[in-house]
């Protein structure tokens, strides 16, 4: 169990609808990033943040956004989708504000999205 | 940008078998670290490298930092059923961002 909690585990919906994932970072974790990972494809990095601030952005789509709130939870909200968005999407968090030392990020088991 | 490029992208291989794969990178690295993602699960730290020339292991897993600083090698010894999974190697670029390689996909024929 690495503390880091995502929710809902499976999701399933049409084309068009909007979803909001959520994740509950570790204790103590300031930074949250978000990863897209499509069938059998590596890693895609979305966006981190660190205290509530975006801190980087990567290969996000414009039809997606981000938050962290005041409790650090976070949430990656995804609209107009398409079959395309059909993926895992991960959550993970770690205490710096940086991918420092041991660079260590700690992942949850991840948000299976489909799209119908 | 930085990119990492990990092989082989799939291994069948026997248990008992060594296993080795590598990452390069035409950039260099201050910071190798090994993932693996077990079906179902995201992925899990395995080893982390900080120097040049540096060899740390953990448990039947060894891994190495290239002197050039440009290459990572993780090498698994006798493998066994619970060592299939998907392994990445990561390491941060200049903006302290992780670069992932896209994976080495491990299967261990029946």
């Amino acid at each position: 169990d690495s503390g880091v909690t995502q929710t809902p585990k499976h999701l399933i919906t049409a084309t068009g609808q909007r979803v909001t994932l959520r994740c509950s970072p570790r204790s103590g974790d300031l930074s949250v990033y978000w990863y897209q990972q499509s069938l059998d494809q590596g890693l895609q990095f979305l966006i981190q943040y660190y205290n509530g601030e975006e801190r980087a952005k990567g290969n996000i789509l414009e039809r997606f956004s981000a938050q962290q709130f005041p409790d650090l939870h976070s949430e990656l909200n995804l609209s107009s989708l398409e079959l395309g968005d059909s993926a895992l999407y991960f959550c993970a968090s770690s205490v710096a504000y940086r991918t420092s030392g041991t660079g260590e990020l700690f992942f949850g088991e991840g948000s299976r999205l489909t799209v119908l | 940008g930085q990119q990492l490029n990990q092989s082989p992208q799939s291994m069948f291989i026997q248990e008992g078998e060594d296993v080795s794969m590598n990452c390069t990178s035409s950039s260099i690295f201050n910071t190798w670290l090994w993932y693996k993602q077990e079906p179902g699960e995201g992925p899990v730290l395995l080893i982390a490298l900080y120097k040049a020339g540096e060899l740390t292991s953990n448990g039947r897993l060894t891994a190495q930092f290239g002197i050039t600083r440009k290459d990572s090698f993780l090498n698994i010894s006798a493998s066994i059923p619970s060592d299939v999974g998907i392994y990445f190697c990561a390491g941060p670029d200049s903006n302290y961002q992780l670069i992932w390689g896209a994976g080495t996909k491990l299967i261990i024929k029946p």
